[in-house]
């Protein structure tokens, strides 16, 4: 079985700084998608980013970016310049690689970041 | 697109009644997943449908049930309810064809609260 660890509940940064969130995990598969989640107030949960497992680069899009240690099962989030409306939820989550079959995410248990003006 | 449609939004029930949640994908998903958020346990999986199948279950009790349709559309059952099922119900949907990106798409949820 996997496990996935949020160990900060929460967070706080001000507008146009950089935040790291940190996620850790465990599992004894080889092929895997990490993900980062957010989940706005009263807002459906949406992808920030993705990483597959198989690849050594890390993933960024636009000012979301992380740093994938496999080694480590460590998979942390940096937000950079952040904004009003980054202020979530956000969840590390994990899924197996499975060709064509699988929609099963397990989730850590998300940190609350609160961006200051 | 339209996204994934959840309905109802918000209820409430009382203890040992039963309810029904109603999720309709994206157009073309045939895909979908079921979990359960709450403050104390977090995002729990429930189960996952594909092609009117259930494909994965997790580990919650035969009180909890699902079927998908034809279209896609899909329903969660919750029969004889307790104050601990209270929660926000989220149902995601994905392609699932071929080795797809991974990527769920949620959809508001339902916020049961049980009295």
């Amino acid at each position: 079985a996997q496990t996935v660890t949020q160990s900060q509940p929460e967070m706080s940064v001000q507008e146009a700084e950089t935040v790291t969130l940190s996620c850790t995990y465990d599992t004894s598969e080889n092929n895997y998608y990490l993900f980062w989640y957010k989940q706005p107030p009263s807002r459906q949960m949406i992808l920030v980013i993705r990483q597959e497992a198989y690849k050594q680069q890390n993933a960024t899009e636009n000012r979301f970016s992380v740093n994938f240690q496999k080694a480590a099962k460590s998979f942390s989030l940096k937000i950079s310049d952040s904004q009003l409306g980054d202020t979530a939820m956000y969840f590390c989550a994990f899924m197996k690689l499975l060709t064509g079959a699988n929609s099963k995410l397990t989730f850590g248990k998300g940190i609350t970041l609160s961006v200051r003006p | 697109k339209a996204g994934v449609t959840q309905t109802p939004r918000y209820l409430i029930k009382t203890r040992g009644q039963q309810v029904t949640l109603s999720c309709s994908p994206i157009s073309g998903h045939r895909s979908v997943s079921w979990y359960q958020q709450t403050p104390g346990q977090g995002l729990q999986f429930l189960f996952e449908y594909f092609s009117e199948t259930q494909r994965n279950k997790g580990n919650f009790p035969g009180r909890f049930s699902g079927r998908q349709f034809s279209n896609s559309r899909s329903e969660m059952n919750v029969s004889t309810l307790e104050l601990g099922d209270s929660a926000l119900y989220l149902c995601a949907s994905s392609p699932s064809v071929g080795r797809d990106t991974g990527e769920l798409f949620f959809g508001e949820g339902s916020r049961l609260t049980v009295l």
